[in-house]
């Protein structure tokens, strides 16, 4: 298994303003993933975070809205850019240990 | 269209009782992986099969990959209020790049 920590557990924001989530992982992994559980749905995939190379974003998220750091094999940042209240949702980061395995994830709610 | 359908939506039960949550695609999957999340936290994984037939226990939960790798199930014992949450299940299909995907869960509730 893994210890995957995220901040901030939650936050309440402001429509327009911007948030970076940070994930942390206590071993060095490949790829980390950026999920996204709106209310009432199932986990989204929004993007694959690759160290050394650009994000992969999934079919109904791009860079400008979401970007994507990923500085180190242990570390991940996502950033929600320009909020309104449809970016409310849970946001997890994951890695691949015998399927997708989950941080406790950044409870979002943009006003 | 949901690739991935989980049933019951919704299931509120009393302590003691036995339950049994559906996962069911027409996809082919390379392997399929049952998480558990509560209020406030991120899914944690209970089981990955990957083998059609397969059976696999974990104490009073018992999941089961279908013949055909196209649907799970998961069978709780002696239902306690701790195995309140909602049940995710999801899954690698094949052919597809192995991309995952989730269904929308099952909420169960599990009155003392």
């Amino acid at each position: 298994s893994a210890v995957i920590s995220q901040k901030p557990s939650r936050d309440i924001c402001q429509r327009g303003t911007s948030l970076t989530i940070q994930c942390q992982v206590d071993s060095q992994v490949t790829m980390m993933f950026w999920y996204r559980q709106q209310p009432g749905q199932s986990l989204t995939l929004i993007a694959t975070a690759n160290q050394g190379s650009e994000a992969t974003y999934e079919s109904g998220f791009v860079i400008d809205k979401f970007p994507i750091s990923r500085p180190n094999l242990t570390f991940s940042t996502l950033t929600v850019s320009n909020m309104s209240p449809e970016d409310s949702s849970i946001y997890l980061c994951s890695v691949e240990l015998g399927g997708p395995f989950f941080g406790p994830g950044t409870r979002l709610t943009v006003l | 269209t949901q690739l991935l359908e989980q049933s019951p939506q919704f299931l509120s039960i009393q302590e003691g009782e036995n339950l049994t949550v559906y996962c069911n695609s027409s996809s082919v999957f390379s392997s399929l992986q049952w998480y558990r999340q509560e209020p406030g936290e991120g899914p944690v994984l209970l089981v990955t099969v990957v083998t059609g037939g397969e059976v696999k226990k974990l104490k009073r939960l018992t999941f089961q990959f279908g013949d055909a790798r196209k649907d799970s199930s998961l069978h709780i014992t002696a239902a306690q209020p701790g195995d309140t949450g909602l049940y995710l299940c999801a899954g690698a299909r094949m052919n597809r790049d192995d991309k995952i995907i989730f269904g929308k869960g099952t909420r169960l509730h599990i009155l003392p």
